[in-house]
């Protein structure tokens, strides 16, 4: 597989449930992103990944868990969700400017993983 | 601070015509980099152009072509002779140079290309 692959492509979970979404990369990048677009509302940053670490949490509520065992994988682990988490939930990957090689600015996204709280 | 601005909300054509999105940033960085996506129904965002701030060519691919003017701080992407599956939401983004920036994303255009 090439680019970045996200599963599943479409989530239905009860506010109870917990549940989680996986991301790939297949570009040999070392910097993951979770993004969430909500219906008429700009792209949002959620977490940021660089070399495994997590450099960024753009103040996301504790029911989103990231997680990112190496460079290729990203998960959120989901739980307890609110109706008004559902959106769009997009990964990226991009090849970050420290490290040391070629840099680039450019993010590749998935296909998103479409996410319903009932 | 970094902005992004797409005024443009929605832009509907009839096939076979040329359309301009247009896309105004803001930024306080000497070095920076823009770009253009396109996500189409299906929800990837797919990435087309990236621009840097010292390179201000325009650039055209196929039907595809960018304005960048730094004296407006615009970077305009026009569609020549659009086809129906030019039909997405077009988002410019603008990241700036300096350690931790992050990618700032437009609100987005929906382009409606009409057969």
């Amino acid at each position: 597989e090439t680019g970045v692959t996200q599963t599943p492509r479409h989530l239905v979970m009860g506010m109870t449930n917990k549940k989680s979404l996986k991301c790939e990369q297949h570009l040999g990048h070392n910097a993951m992103y979770w993004y969430k677009q909500s219906a008429k509302k700009p792209l949002e940053l959620m977490f940021v990944y660089n070399f495994k670490e997590q450099t960024e949490n753009n103040s996301v509520p504790s029911r989103f868990s990231p997680e990112c065992p190496n460079s290729s994988h990203l998960f959120l682990h989901l739980h307890t969700l609110q109706p008004e988490d559902s959106a769009l939930y997009l990964c990226a990957s991009s090849q970050d400017r420290n490290s040391g090689g070629g840099k680039s600015y450019e993010q590749y996204f998935g296909p998103g993983t479409r996410l319903t709280v009932t | 601070a970094q902005k992004v601005t797409q005024a443009q909300t929605e832009i509907s054509v009839v096939e076979k015509e040329d359309v301009t999105l247009d896309c105004v940033y803001e930024t306080r960085d000497t070095t920076y980099y823009l770009f253009w996506y396109k996500q189409p129904p299906s929800g990837e965002l797919v990435f087309l152009i990236r621009r840097n701030s010292f390179d201000e060519q325009n650039e055209i691919s196929g039907r595809y072509s960018w304005n960048f003017q730094k004296s407006t701080s615009s970077f305009n992407f026009t569609i020549t002779a659009s086809q129906v599956v030019d039909s997405a939401v077009y988002f410019c983004a603008l990241i700036e140079t300096g350690a931790n920036s992050k990618l700032t994303f437009g609100k987005g255009i929906t382009l409606s290309v009409r057969p």
